[in-house]
């Protein structure tokens, strides 16, 4: 079946913009995580969603940084008055995981590569 | 928090070869360890993974392993060919509430020489 799908696939935004980045998950996962990738590094947790309910945002940076899944399918990251130190790989991940049913795997979507110049 | 370390940063192996990359982990309550692979310009692809009740697992030609004591994991690949060449992820996690936030280390470049 379709793999967790992301667009834009590529950004590129002037400081200060705001951006939306979108995610689509695996159909039938209701958990979704955001992840931040610098260059070189592993990926870095943001926030995570069970079904349309935000349940852990520890991992974001400040307040310009929010997502949302409104209808529990599918989310936006969006970062708002961009800064430089923004630019890197934004990927989500979803996973079939409910309080009720125990699934660990997260898989990966391609990814937004955001730069902002 | 969490804090996972992973060594070496770059492995290079001839073909046939066996690879071993290891990743240490802090948070004695992590319990699920899994391995990515990132082959350049793509999606970290989850190749295999451990839960914290067994101590090894083995698929094909890759292997886990698990010391819960010393907070340590190690991935496993025998014969290698070409296409094993990419950089590793190791991750842990601590799942909980029906969810897990994996922390990643830092990557290991793996180089397999035909």
């Amino acid at each position: 079946g379709a793999g967790v799908s992301q667009s834009p696939r590529y950004k590129v935004t002037k400081r200060g913009q705001d951006v939306a980045l979108r995610c689509d998950p695996i159909s039938g996962h209701v958990s979704l995580y955001w992840y931040r990738q610098a260059l070189g590094q592993g990926p870095e947790f943001l926030t995570y969603f069970n079904y349309e309910a935000q349940q852990d945002k520890s991992g974001l940076p400040n307040d310009r940084f929010s997502a949302e899944r409104p209808e529990g399918s599918i989310s936006t990251l969006t970062i708002q008055r961009t800064e430089q130190r923004d630019s890197a790989m934004y990927r989500c991940a979803s996973s079939l995981a409910t309080g009720s049913r125990p699934s660990y795997e997260q898989y990966f979507g391609p990814g937004t590569r955001l730069t902002v110049t | 928090g969490e804090n996972v370390e992973q060594h070496p940063s770059t492995l290079s192996v001839q073909e046939g070869d066996s690879a071993v990359i290891k990743c240490t982990y802090s948070d004695s309550a992590s319990n699920y360890f899994p391995w990515y692979k990132q082959e350049l310009g793509k999606r970290p692809q989850l190749i295999i993974d451990i839960r914290s009740n067994v101590g090894e697992k083995k698929d094909q030609r890759i292997a886990v392993t698990l010391n819960k004591t010393a907070k340590h994991f190690s991935l496993h690949i025998t014969e290698t060919q070409p296409e094993d060449s990419a950089v590793y992820f190791c991750a842990a996690s601590r799942y909980r509430s029906g969810y897990s936030t994996l922390t990643f280390g830092k990557g290991t470049m793996l180089l397999v020489s035909p």
